[in-house]
């Protein structure tokens, strides 16, 4: 079946450190991938997606490139600020599905220190 | 915008008891989706609609839940005689009509039921 893995939390770094949040998946062709965000109290927002191999999805300074050799879509920012402390999902859609077969990672919470 | 509004935020009832949440979508979407989240888990999907027509269902989702979307805007997910393994955050996202791959959910804030 499909299913995403990510790296375990927290995270915690001091701000303008750099950032990498690991994710593989295993799915029968090519998925869309995405990675979600869900700040303290509220609700999952999509931050960034990739529909097709070697696309990078970029947002607020975050960016994932669609590495169908590795089966990864790692989450990278350049300079994390206390703002970006928050829970990130990895999730797929395989490629005959739709929004309703969304399967998510177990998530990973950042933590941004000054 | 408003978004997408969930009610209540949280919710504590007693085993056996029945409970039902409510999801009010943002207005110009069709489609409506509900998830559980249980700690440390990401999003499991539970059942989805296309404007008043319940079009799948999870295997999560056992005979004691039930979804309705009557007139295809708000959605109520009712969950009867509550068991403990039922304490999660159930979310409810919804999204335009759009293209089977890539198209973006946006979810409410959660309703954290918690069964005593």
């Amino acid at each position: 079946g499909n299913s995403v893995t990510q790296m375990e939390g927290p995270v915690t770094l001091s701000e303008e450190a750099f950032l990498t949040i690991n994710c593989t998946y295993t799915a029968t062709g090519y998925p869309s991938l995405f990675w979600y965000v869900q700040y303290p109290g509220e609700g999952l927002q999509l931050l960034l997606k990739a529909t097709k191999a070697d696309d990078k999805g970029s947002n607020k300074g975050f960016e994932a490139t669609y590495r169908k050799e590795t089966t990864s879509f790692h989450l990278e920012k350049g300079s994390v600020q206390v703002s970006d402390s928050a829970v990130y999902f990895c999730a797929l859609i395989p490629p005959t599905g739709t929004a309703s077969k969304l399967t998510f990672g177990t998530g990973t919470r950042l933590q941004v220190t000054l | 915008d408003t978004g997408v509004s969930q009610d209540p935020r949280h919710k504590i009832t007693k085993r056996g008891q029945n409970v039902t949440f409510r999801c009010d979508p943002i207005s110009e979407h069709n489609r409506l989706y509900w998830y559980r989240q249980t700690l440390g888990q990401g999003p499991e999907f539970l059942t989805y609609f296309q404007n008043e027509a319940q079009l799948e269902k999870s295997r999560l989702l056992s005979d004691r839940f039930s979804a309705e979307r009557p007139k295809g805007s708000f959605s109520t997910l009712e969950i009867q005689r509550t068991e403990q393994g039922d304490s999660a955050m159930y979310l409810c996202a919804s999204s335009p009509r759009g293209g089977p791959q890539g198209v973006e959910l946006f979810f409410g804030s959660g309703t954290q039921l918690s069964v005593l």
